[in-house]
């Protein structure tokens, strides 16, 4: 059975620092890993899919690295701004691939 | 694009009522997915649709829950009856397919319904 981590559960930054969220997997056997935003009373944003063959994807001020055979994956933000805070969950793929599990979410606060 | 929409955003019943879930996914997706999410977790799978047949309802609670997607494009989510624990916000995701190794299983979320069960 897949299980998935998140550290830290809650994050406060002064805003301009660069910060990282680590999500950890236990079954390394998954074809992808998807990395999401949810804004407090709304639904998933996708960020970041990463496929099992890449170890790095870059979208504007975020960066998502892939470690497969250590079960991690870690979600990078440069330049955090008060409208990166939000929750960030990341999600990894169970049952060949076609159901995904959750962690729990880190909570991150940028304060101005 | 038009994104997967959801209805209604809120609910509130009593316990031991029945209430109902709708959920159009983007146009041209083949697989449903809904979720429950309590507060503070994770999102939790409960059924994967792919068309309109059913791919794992192994996390549903069967006795009181229960989905369909008759057509395979729109989908309904029905609890009857409802218990106390069953407050959380239900989403519902679409993606492409369900392919290993893809991006073609990409979830793309919609806003939720918060159900709250008194």
């Amino acid at each position: 059975k897949q299980e998935v981590t998140q550290i830290p559960a809650a994050l406060s930054v002064p805003e301009g620092e660069n910060l990282v969220l680590n999500c950890s997997f236990t079954d390394s056997a998954i074809y992808n890993l998807q990395w999401f935003r949810q804004d407090p009373g709304k639904g998933l944003t996708s960020l970041l899919l990463i496929q099992s063959s890449q170890r790095e994807q870059t979208s504007g001020r975020l960066n998502a690295s892939l470690d497969k055979s250590s079960g991690r994956s870690t979600l990078y933000i440069a330049a955090s701004q008060p409208g990166d805070s939000a929750t960030y969950l990341c999600a990894v793929p169970w049952n060949y691939g076609q159901n995904f599990v959750f962690g729990p979410g880190t909570r991150l606060s940028v304060l101005p | 694009e038009a994104g997967v929409a959801q209805s209604p955003r809120y609910k509130i019943i009593e316990k031991r009522q029945s209430v109902a879930f709708w959920c159009n996914p983007i146009s041209g997706h083949a697989t449903l997915y809904w979720y429950q999410q309590i507060l503070g977790q994770g999102p939790k799978l409960l059924i994967q649709f792919q068309n309109n047949g059913v791919v794992d309802d192994s996390q549903l609670p069967k006795d009181r829950f229960s989905a369909e997607r008759l057509k395979g494009v729109d989908s309904t989510l029905k609890i009857q009856p409802a218990k106390l624990e069953d407050s959380a916000v239900y989403l519902c995701a679409s993606s492409l397919g369900a392919v290993r190794a893809s991006s073609y299983n990409e979830q793309f979320f919609g806003p939720g319904t918060r159900l709250t069960v008194l």
